[in-house]
């Protein structure tokens, strides 16, 4: 069975600290990777996607993709408060379909 | 552009009543996929339809059946509930291209069944 995995912390780092999240992936054929950040009580919001190995910046936020590892990471700089929230790697399962494996998410916690 | 949205909100049934939840996509998005959230399994995938066919299905039981109609909006229907299925349920559009693309959620439909 195809699997995402990832520490559920929670990892907690201090404002304008850099948050680090990590994820790991078993299948060696999917081509997209996504991060998800989801507040409590709502529905994920879409943060960042990567197809290619290497980093990939947006603003403050940075996805890191290692094909041979298999893990993608995900950078968030100047943390704020307001980034408090669980982080969930996906994973597209590969094949002509949309379908996402996801992780069970990584709890971050920015503290003022 | 108008983002994803679902209907009902939130819902609450009792053991062994059905319900049906709706989607409709972002839109010009052909593909509709379904996911189950729950704090003990997290994010699962229910099924995807693109152009109105079921093109992949996730390890759900029978009880869970979808659709989409020709405009691309969805519907997922769950019968005689337990109280296992109380969950987020999460619908997700995609543009056209199968394959990879991101797909972007909307609100979801809270169901508690007691």
């Amino acid at each position: 069975q195809k699997e995402v995995e990832q520490n559920s912390g929670p990892l907690s780092v201090p404002e304008g600290a850099i948050a680090s999240l990590n994820c790991t992936y078993s299948d060696r054929v999917s081509q997209s990777f996504f991060w998800y950040r989801q507040y409590s009580g709502k529905s994920p919001e879409l943060i960042m996607s990567i197809y290619s190995n290497g980093d990939k910046e947006d603003g403050r936020f940075t996805a890191q993709l290692n094909k041979a590892s298999q893990y993608v990471s995900l950078l968030i700089r100047d943390s704020q408060p307001s980034d408090s929230a669980t982080y969930l790697c996906a994973v597209e399962d590969g094949g002509a379909t949309n379908k996402l494996i996801f992780g069970t998410g990584t709890l971050l916690a920015v503290q003022p | 552009k108008a983002g994803v949205t679902q209907t009902p909100r939130y819902l609450i049934k009792t053991r062994g009543q059905q319900v049906t939840l709706s989607c409709s996509p972002i839109s010009g998005h052909r593909s509709v996929s379904w996911y189950q959230q729950t704090p003990g399994q997290g994010l699962q995938f229910l099924f995807e339809y693109f152009s109105e066919t079921q093109r992949n299905k996730g390890n759900f039981p029978g009880r869970f059946s979808g659709r989409q109609f020709s405009n691309s909006r969805s519907e997922m229907n769950v019968s005689t509930l337990e109280l296992g299925d109380s969950a987020l349920y999460l619908c997700a559009s995609s543009p056209e291209d199968p394959g990879g693309e991101t797909q972007y959620f909307g609100p979801g439909t809270r169901l508690l069944v007691l």
